[in-house]
């Protein structure tokens, strides 16, 4: 059983559409990540979160600790927004350790 | 920002051989960074965590003899891959930590293909 689990792990929309990507986990954290990868393997953070809300251009990162729970919202998704996005925690006390989600790959349609 | 640059970022070599891949830290010093190995579309999986100055940490499963982890400064990690067979071509990707130890960096990560 995987710690942090992603829904869906594949997504298409049009251009324009507001996108939602889920994530769970299953442990204890002291801070959650969203991450992007796109074709060819490079890997971006785009959030770390440990509380409440984060927002940065066309997207936005909630997360819910008591639920054990996050979001990531893209809104007016562009073409450019596809690539695959990989929600990651920080499990508490195990210091630099990461758990990782199996990613959810996005496609925005033009 | 703080950066971590990855080199090679594509590497060919033949069976048998071995190929060192480097993970650095451009404007900050990481005491600890990460090996990373992704198969096609599957989740990253941490290989090892290397310590600088001190030997690697290896997951279960992973070979610390074929997977040479060395990190001799707080801004440079290596993986070498010896004695490379085709099964080991994937991505390889580096991570690390500053401050904190909270947010993370990635290398832009390295295709192997072994023929």
């Amino acid at each position: 059983k995987n710690e942090v689990e992603q829904s869906p792990q594949n997504l298409t929309a049009q251009e324009g559409e507001f996108i939602t990507i889920n994530c769970s986990y299953s442990v204890g954290i002291s801070a959650l990540h969203w991450l992007q990868q796109h074709p060819g393997g490079g890997i971006v953070s785009l959030f770390m979160l440990s509380s409440g809300k984060k927002k940065h251009g066309r997207l936005i990162a909630t997360i819910n600790i008591q639920e054990k729970h996050s979001s990531l919202h893209i809104t007016a998704s562009h073409p450019r927004d596809s690539a695959v996005y990989i929600c990651a925690v920080t499990p508490a006390f195990t210091g630099n350790q990461f758990y990782f989600g199996t990613g959810t790959s996005l496609t925005v349609i033009p | 920002g703080a950066v971590v640059s990855q080199h090679p970022s594509r590497v060919i070599c033949k069976s048998g051989t071995s190929v060192k891949i480097e993970c650095r830290s451009l404007d900050f010093q990481a005491t600890t960074m990460f090996w990373y190995r992704q198969f096609p579309k599957k989740s990253l999986m941490l290989m090892a965590t290397s310590n600088e100055g001190s030997k690697a940490t290896y997951e279960q499963g992973v070979e610390k003899d074929k997977f040479l982890i060395n990190h001799a400064s707080l801004t440079l990690s290596t993986l070498t891959v010896t004695s490379a067979h085709p099964e080991d071509s994937s991505f390889y990707i580096c991570s690390a930590s500053s401050g904190t130890g909270n947010t993370i960096y990635f290398g832009e990560g390295s295709w192997l293909t072994v023929v």
